[in-house]
């Protein structure tokens, strides 16, 4: 069972607002990724960090911003939430010492209206 | 950058068959490839990976091969039971040690 967590697992916002999805992993792990992914659709990077101080932009254009100030958190903020930016967003998280095996959280489904 | 497909997108099978699901990946330098598993409402989970110094992997009823002359690798399942049905996405490493992911097949698997 991989120790990674997201908050929330739902959200709806109205278009606008400010929100800042959550991801925490208790693994130790350097590296985490956040990804984009419509309901059983391909994962797109959006996010990805290789240690604390350390974030780049992934394959997918998003206008999301994350942070890594610590090496067990990975938030990702959205200044202001769009309907386009429905859609289902997936943090992970992997190390070297592991293969590179990447863990996945359980996702949070995010719906402005 | 690395370019993973996979085929078939969809794969009905009765229950007690095999199901296989085929992908190609185009960078020769990757060197891992995992498949993971997702439930509806759940993260993907990894079922099994292969590494290139490895051409089959087995785990019980599921199996990996890896040809890395064609670049192609393939999952395998078999004896199918209504809990597999999932949807299934392979990936392979980029130059750079990100996951390139495929764009995911959905299983049914009919009693």
């Amino acid at each position: 069972e991989a120790d990674i967590y997201q908050t929330p697992r739902y959200l709806v916002i109205g278009t606008g607002k400010k929100i800042t999805l959550e991801c925490s992993q208790t693994m130790g792990h350097d590296k985490m990724y956040w990804y984009q992914q419509d309901p059983g659709m391909e994962l797109h990077l959006i996010h990805y960090s290789y240690g604390v101080n350390s974030t780049e932009k992934g394959d997918l254009s998003s206008e999301s911003t994350v942070s890594r100030i610590r090496t067990e958190h990975f938030p990702l903020t959205l200044e202001s939430a769009r309907p386009s930016h429905t859609s289902q967003y997936l943090c992970a998280s992997s190390s070297a010492d592991r293969g590179n095996e990447q863990f996945f959280g359980p996702g949070t489904r995010l719906t402005v209206l | 950058g690395e370019n993973v497909e996979q085929h078939p997108s969809t794969l009905s099978v009765q229950e007690g068959d095999s199901a296989v699901i085929k992908c190609t990946y185009s960078d020769s330098a990757s060197n891992y490839f995992p498949w993971y598993k997702q439930e509806l409402g759940k993260g993907p989970q990894l079922i099994i990976d292969i590494r290139s110094n490895v051409g089959e992997k087995k785990d019980q009823r599921i199996a990996v091969t890896l040809n890395k002359t064609a670049k192609h690798f393939s999952l395998h399942i078999t004896e199918t039971q209504p809990e597999d049905s999932a949807v299934y996405f392979c990936a392979a490493t980029d130059s750079w040690g990100k996951l390139q992911f495929g764009a995911g097949t959905q299983v049914v698997v009919t009693p």
